[in-house]
């Protein structure tokens, strides 16, 4: 079956440093790739997307680019700020019937001043 | 600008009682879905319909209900509580622009709802 697989969080880093977070996944066929972002209190949120290998999902400086060789998804950002605190989902939809999406388990950023 | 709604946004059940979670959203989306949402374990789909009249199972779906009489609304009902339903809901939904009614993966979710059973 589909599986997403993310870094453990927490991450923790001071604003302006580089951020990496991977995600690897399992699917069959050709799945489009997803990140989503979970703000305090609120309800997901699509950050960027990516359809076929080797496109690249950008969006608010995040980046991610899908690499079919490696089933990876990694997102970055080369400057975060405190307002980019929030929990970020991996995510995939597969290319088949199936109507469902995917979900990883989430990683935690904490931005601190 | 209300896209998708869900009430009641905090309820604390006992065991055995019976409650319904509502959604609604006025996007016109011919998908909608219900996740629940627990530490370390992430988004788990529980059910999901590509139209009214159409529901399907999710990965967790036993201990709920579903109905989609109308394209808006989507409730998710507990028939019988128990603790293990501790958790934090969220209902999402998606056009459909594609072939066949398929969904481009893109979905709009509501703010949650946070369910405790003691």
């Amino acid at each position: 079956g589909n599986s997403v697989t993310q870094m453990e969080g927490p991450v923790t880093l001071s604003e302006e440093a580089f951020l990496t977070i991977n995600c690897t996944y399992t699917a069959t066929g050709y799945p489009s790739l997803f990140w989503y972002v979970q703000y305090p209190g609120e309800g997901l949120q699509l950050l960027l997307k990516a359809t076929k290998a080797d496109d690249k999902g950008s969006n608010k400086g995040f980046e991610a680019t899908y690499r079919k060789e490696t089933t990876s998804f990694h997102l970055e950002k080369g400057s975060v700020q405190v307002s980019d605190s929030a929990v970020y989902f991996c995510a995939l939809l597969n290319s088949g019937g199936y109507q469902k999406v995917t979900f990883g388990t989430g990683t935690k950023l904490q931005v601190i001043p | 600008n209300a896209g998708v709604t869900q009430t009641p946004k905090f309820q604390v059940l006992k065991t055995g009682q019976s409650m319904t979670l509502q959604c609604a959203q006025d996007m016109n989306h011919e998908y909608m879905s219900w996740y629940r949402q627990d530490p370390g374990m992430g988004l788990r789909l529980i059910h999901y319909s590509v139209g009214a009249g159409i529901t399907d199972q999710g990965e967790v779906p036993n201990g709920y209900n579903v109905s989609r009489s109308t394209t808006e609304d989507f409730p998710l009902r507990l028939l019988s509580a128990a603790p293990s339903q501790t958790s934090v809901y969220f209902c999402a939904s998606s056009y459909s622009p594609l072939a066949g009614g398929r969904i481009t993966g893109e979905l709009f979710f509501g703010e949650g709802s946070r369910l405790t059973v003691l």
